[in-house]
């Protein structure tokens, strides 16, 4: 059975670029959450979806960072413009908790992003 | 006053001793806590979910106290491949599914 699959894994980009990465959540799932995560500030939750729809986005840093669940198998996190201090590990987590009766989630790899 | 805290470590014990790691948390309200490890460069996978009752597995030992809002782990034996990051993990609260990570203590374990 796949995990979450990202992509992609590493993405290095100049100052000023659009940035999108991707995530396909584990298949039945019904919870998708975007985190980042830096050595200052650890792991952030930025926004999660529910069915689809977007719950709480109060941790998406700021109008720059946007995103989208467009049906139940992909979501983009996407960054325009970007900027040296979006550098970090973002990570797409899934998880299907009336289910699973448990709040667990999976994670998947991660997409490293530098912007130089 | 950050939601969960925990020691950053490191903690660096030789093979086979006995570690512990602890955790608060300040939302009462939490009702599931879990026990997630990172590898280095690595994404967080669940070690194991806490209940009040205290849950064991294996060389693993997790314990609940929620009139402290406290959550430990115990690792007994420790084996170099245990060298990792442990987050300490727990709910909001509410119905959302959503949770909050603690920033980790990372352990290394030596021969």
């Amino acid at each position: 059975d796949a995990g979450v699959i990202q992509s992609p894994r590493h993405e290095v980009t100049e100052m000023g670029q659009e940035v999108t990465l991707r995530c396909k959540p584990i298949s039945g799932h019904d919870y998708l959450f975007w985190y980042r995560q830096t050595m200052m500030r650890g792991l952030e939750l930025l926004i999660y979806f529910n069915n689809n729809v977007p719950i709480d986005d109060s941790g998406m840093p700021e109008d720059r960072f946007s995103a989208k669940m467009p049906n139940a198998s992909f979501s983009t996190l996407k960054i325009q413009p970007s900027e040296p201090r979006d550098s970090a590990v973002y990570f797409c987590a899934s998880s299907s908790p009336l289910a699973d009766n448990t709040d667990t989630q999976y994670f998947g790899p991660g997409t490293r992003l530098t912007v130089l | 006053r950050k939601e969960v805290e925990q020691d950053p470590g490191p903690f660096n014990v030789p093979e086979g001793a006995t570690v512990a790691f602890n955790c608060t948390y300040s939302n009462s309200a939490s009702q599931s806590f879990f026990w997630y490890r990172q590898d280095c460069r690595k994404e967080p996978k669940l070690l194991m979910s806490v209940y009040s009752s205290g849950n064991e597995d294996g060389r693993f030992t997790a314990q609940l106290n929620r009139a402290s809002q406290y959550i430990s782990l115990l690792i007994r034996d420790s084996k170099l491949s245990d060298s990792a990051t442990y987050l300490c993990v727990v709910n909001r609260g509410n119905a959302g599914n959503m949770l909050t990570f603690g920033g980790g203590t990372r352990l290394m374990v030596k021969p």
